[in-house]
């Protein structure tokens, strides 16, 4: 069966620190990878996808930046952090797909806070 | 483009209530439609899906009904638990072939306490 993993759980990071969140998943390959913000008691915004390698598309212009350095694994980073950052990141993936329809999987989710 | 639209939350409801979220969606094509699960401090768990007109998503005690003619798909439950209280969010995924990006639309979410 298929696990997704992120780490660190929870993070306290200072403004203007950098960040590094990791997402790997187990057991499918050549996923599609998100990750998604959510803001404290409010929806879920899509900040990249990757359907590949190397492959990233960023949804919102900002200050963080996702790379995707072997297949299984997706990291979400940032070279200075805003108070704005804070929030819930979830990582999801998803089956490579041809034609659309189908379903996420979510990660546990980092807590991130900064102060 | 896509959207999803839930009714707005809190819903507070009593131990063994009826339960509906309303879920309505505006797409070209012919999307998936999920209804998503999110109880405090996780991440968002599938709860049930529906991959074209008529289709029912059943799941825990939950069922949803993809309805094309009113372009909805409303979360139902015959007896809520106070176990139910999580966040729920509604959402499409479109199904047209020139994209494999499985890009998800999501609702805003709709929290829903339940009381003992």
């Amino acid at each position: 069966s298929q696990t997704i993993h992120q780490w660190p759980a929870t993070l306290v990071q200072p403004v203007g620190s950098p960040l590094s969140l990791e997402c790997t998943v187990e057991g499918t390959s050549n996923p599609n990878l998100y990750w998604y913000r959510q803001a404290a008691g409010r929806g879920l915004q899509l900040l990249f996808y990757s359907v590949g390698i190397g492959q990233i598309s960023s949804e919102v212009p900002q200050n963080l930046s996702a790379s995707r350095p072997q297949d299984r694994q997706f990291i979400l980073s940032s070279k200075k952090l805003l108070l704005s950052d804070s929030g819930f990141y979830l990582c999801a993936w998803s089956p490579l797909l041809t034609g659309g329809g189908y379903e996420q999987y979510f990660g546990p989710g980092t807590r991130l806070t900064v102060t | 483009g896509d959207s999803v639209t839930q009714m707005e939350g809190p819903v507070t409801l009593s131990e063994e209530a009826f339960l509906t979220i309303n879920c309505t969606y505006t797409a070209t094509g012919y999307p998936s439609l999920f209804w998503y699960v999110q109880y405090p401090g996780e991440g968002l768990q599938l709860l049930l899906k529906a991959t074209k007109a008529d289709d029912k998503g059943s799941n825990k005690g939950f069922e949803a009904t993809y309805r094309k003619e009113t372009t909805s798909f409303h979360l139902e439950k015959g007896s809520v638990q106070v176990s139910d209280s999580a966040v729920y969010f509604c959402a499409l995924s479109d199904n047209k072939g020139s994209s494999n990006t499985g890009k998800l639309i999501f609702g805003q979410g709709t929290t829903l306490q339940v009381k003992p």
